[in-house]
């Protein structure tokens, strides 16, 4: 089974609008951290925002935040007034608690959703 | 800022042939990770060391193997290149001991193995 699963392969957003990305996750455990990581055409991951599972708040970062719904396991992102500049490819990942302490950094990702602003 | 570099944006390899993809990080982190990222697949796990000269194998090991010599140096190998390891590789360092223990990522190595 898909621990992380993103349905939107790409999707077109006009400027200034608001957008959300869709990540549901699958874990048994309690304890497990969720991010999300943009990559532009250049190749390299950018880190955006991470939410933990005992979080209370969502989490914010500037025009990011995390629409963090616990018992539907999803982790949607939402990017507010869209720029050109957010065209990208975006990951949503997972970060398990396991029983070692040397797997905890394993990072489980998903398939991406390509996004492009449209001026 | 946390710099992840990789010695090669392209590499261009034949069958057969033994590659090095070279990883650094300037962070003194504890962790360093491959993975490689293939259309419709997302990102992969091939190796991770938490620690000099530790390894733990990833999700794809297969053909793969790794060398932690340093701290800051994290190099991926493969023993004999095949045309199904033409793929985009890219090298991801984190602190170790931290609650969110970010991956930073350096800019990816896009290999062709012909």
């Amino acid at each position: 089974a898909q621990k992380i699963t993103q349905t939107q392969p790409g999707m077109f957003v006009q400027e200034k609008e608001a957008v959300t990305l869709d990540c549901t996750y699958d874990t048994s455990d309690p304890s497990y951290g969720l991010f999300w990581y943009k990559q532009p055409s250049s190749g390299e991951m950018i880190f955006l925002i991470y939410q933990g599972s005992y979080d209370q708040q969502n989490a914010t970062e500037g025009r990011y935040s995390l629409n963090f719904q616990k018992a539907r396991k999803s982790a949607n992102l939402v990017i507010s007034a869209s720029q050109l500049g957010d065209s990208a490819m975006y990951f949503c990942a997972m970060r398990e608690a396991p029983l070692s302490n040397f797997g905890n950094e394993k990072l489980t990702f998903g398939t991406g959703t390509r996004l492009t602003i449209i001026p | 800022d946390v710099k992840v570099t990789q010695s090669s944006r392209y590499l261009v390899k034949r069958t057969g042939e033994k590659v090095f993809l070279e990883c650094v990080q300037d962070m003194d982190h504890e962790n360093m990770f491959w993975y490689r990222q293939d259309p419709g697949l997302g990102l992969r796990l091939i190796y991770f060391s938490y620690d000099v000269k530790m390894k733990e194998k990833g999700d794809i090991p297969e053909g793969y193997s790794v060398s932690r010599e340093k701290k800051e140096r994290f190099s991926l190998i493969l023993e004999s290149a095949s045309t199904n390891q033409t793929s985009m590789y890219l090298c991801a360092s984190s602190p170790g001991l931290a609650v969110k223990n970010i991956q930073y990522f350096g800019a990816g190595t896009r290999l062709s193995v012909l």
